[in-house]
């Protein structure tokens, strides 16, 4: 079983609404992540936190706001989302020690959403 | 820049027929990670096993069984015998290991394999 737990599994959303996706783990890691996938292709990174602070954020459009509070927590605001945004939304999780680079990401099951 | 090449978008063999998912790769760092990752339908990526560019020891796990060649820059998996339940999209992933901090995956575009019954 997967050590990064993610809820919800699946969210339908109209465009106007606000929604949170979020993320838990208990491994003691210091990176955070957020992908989207979309059907049929490869995830795609959207947001990386390390040591709670955002250090990448792949040119995402604002009505995503990523948030961590806390080095276990991981969240994913969403607002006036459009359409195109539904997708599988994976967290992920790895240590922050050494060649960060080269540790192992851990992903959660992800979160379906579909905006209508 | 990098990039990770899954050429084969689907497979589909007959339960216990081995079978190869190939991966090629482009980097410019002399130091870089390699990953495989499995997704069923679920949804989860599911981790499979991480190579460092220093070490080109071929691993064996059970059926699975993966081939590292430098020269060719190639990270080959092989399912032996292969089952219903392998069926998963496969995706072969790089980490180049010049950043300072946590970077992310860069994904072939994944291989979708079907084990029939």
């Amino acid at each position: 079983d997967t050590e990064v737990t993610q809820t919800p599994k699946h969210l339908v959303m109209g465009m106007t609404n606000k929604k949170s996706l979020k993320c838990e783990q208990h491994m003691g890691h210091r990176a955070m992540y957020w992908y989207k996938q979309k059907a049929k292709k490869p995830p795609e990174l959207m947001f990386v936190y390390s040591y709670e602070k955002l250090s990448i954020n792949e040119s995402v459009p604002s009505r995503f706001s990523p948030e961590c509070p806390n080095s276990s927590l991981l969240n994913l605001h969403l607002h006036a989302l459009q359409p195109e945004d539904s997708a599988l939304y994976l967290c992920a999780s790895s240590r922050l020690v050494g060649r960060s680079s080269g540790n192992t990401i851990y992903f959660g099951e992800g979160s379906w959403l579909t905006v209508v | 820049a990098q990039k990770v090449t899954q050429a084969q978008t689907e497979i589909s063999v007959v339960e216990k027929e081995d079978v190869t998912l190939d991966c090629v790769y482009e980097t410019r760092d002399t130091t870089y990670y390699l990953f495989w990752y499995k997704q069923p339908p679920s949804g989860e990526l599911v981790f499979l096993i991480r190579r460092n560019s220093f070490d080109e020891q071929n691993e064996i796990s059970g059926r699975y069984s993966w081939n590292f060649q430098k020269s060719t820059s190639s990270f080959n998996f092989t399912i032996t015998a292969s089952q219903v339940v392998d069926s998963a999209v496969y995706f072969c992933a790089l980490s180049e290991g010049s950043g300072g901090g946590a970077d992310g995956l860069t994904f072939g575009k994944g291989t979708h394999l079907i084990i029939q019954p």
